[in-house]
């Protein structure tokens, strides 16, 4: 099972809105509703921002938001701030023998 | 407060064995499906193992499947995760990681992380 691919860089500046697609199959990102989103800083374990596409967990700002639209899921960030420079991590439910798989991440830049 | 940490990192020869442990605190950690995730040196996340809140059911990456098997001890709260046959490529930090729903969820939404612990395999 092929990891999920995201874009390996994006920037924005302070203010602005970004979003980071993760594209999958059928077999993942397309066939279920469990994609998830993690930020990632230096040094730092991953931390959930996104679960079930769309849902926050209870203390992640809402300028956090995910989608999905066929085999591409996409998180945006709203407002950006320079804390929220770091990597992002989507993964998904995949029906393979390997049940979850991961996207190869995306660091994100605020200018 | 809600705590995972991990141990049993270390240098080991490539073909020999490793035990890492991972001790819960702070939830009801015998309601949790629990999950190894491992990230090399400057690379991204890879999921490697899973097993369900009871130690019933278990599943594993195909990279590891064969060489890895994964355990928990509720009395203890405690997570273990053994890798044998260690390769070149499965140097990383390894991770445990709770699922963010009760019982057997697989859907990959982890919401509580250890400081993850380092495996290096030297040949």
């Amino acid at each position: 099972q092929s990891a999920l691919t995201q874009p390996a860089s994006v920037a924005g500046s302070p203010g602005q809105s970004i979003t980071i697609s993760c594209t999958g199959t059928r077999s993942d990102v397309g066939g279920y509703n469990y994609v998830s989103w993690y930020q990632q800083h230096p040094g730092k374990a991953p931390k959930l921002m996104i679960y079930d596409v769309s849902n926050r967990p209870s203390g992640v700002s809402d300028r956090f938001s995910g989608s999905k639209s066929g085999n591409t899921a996409s998180l945006t960030i709203s407002g950006l701030q320079a804390e929220d420079e770091a990597d992002y991590y989507c993964s998904s439910y995949a029906s393979s023998s390997s049940l979850v798989i991961f996207g190869g991440g995306t660091k994100l830049t605020v200018l | 407060q809600v705590q995972l940490v991990e141990s049993g990192g270390g240098v080991v020869q490539s073909g020999r064995s490793l035990r890492l442990s991972c001790a819960a605190s702070g939830f009801t950690f015998s309601s949790y499906g629990m999950n190894w995730v491992r990230q090399a040196p400057g690379k991204g996340l890879e999921w490697v193992a899973v097993i369900s809140h009871d130690g019933i059911y278990t599943n594993f990456a195909d990279s590891v499947k064969g060489r890895v098997s994964i355990s928990r001890d509720n009395s203890n709260n405690t997570l273990s995760l053994q890798m044998n046959s260690l390769r070149a490529d499965d140097t990383a930090i390894y991770y445990c990681a709770k699922d963010f729903r009760r019982g057997y969820t697989v859907r990959g939404s982890f919401d509580v992380w250890g400081q993850g612990t380092m495996v290096t395999v030297s040949s």
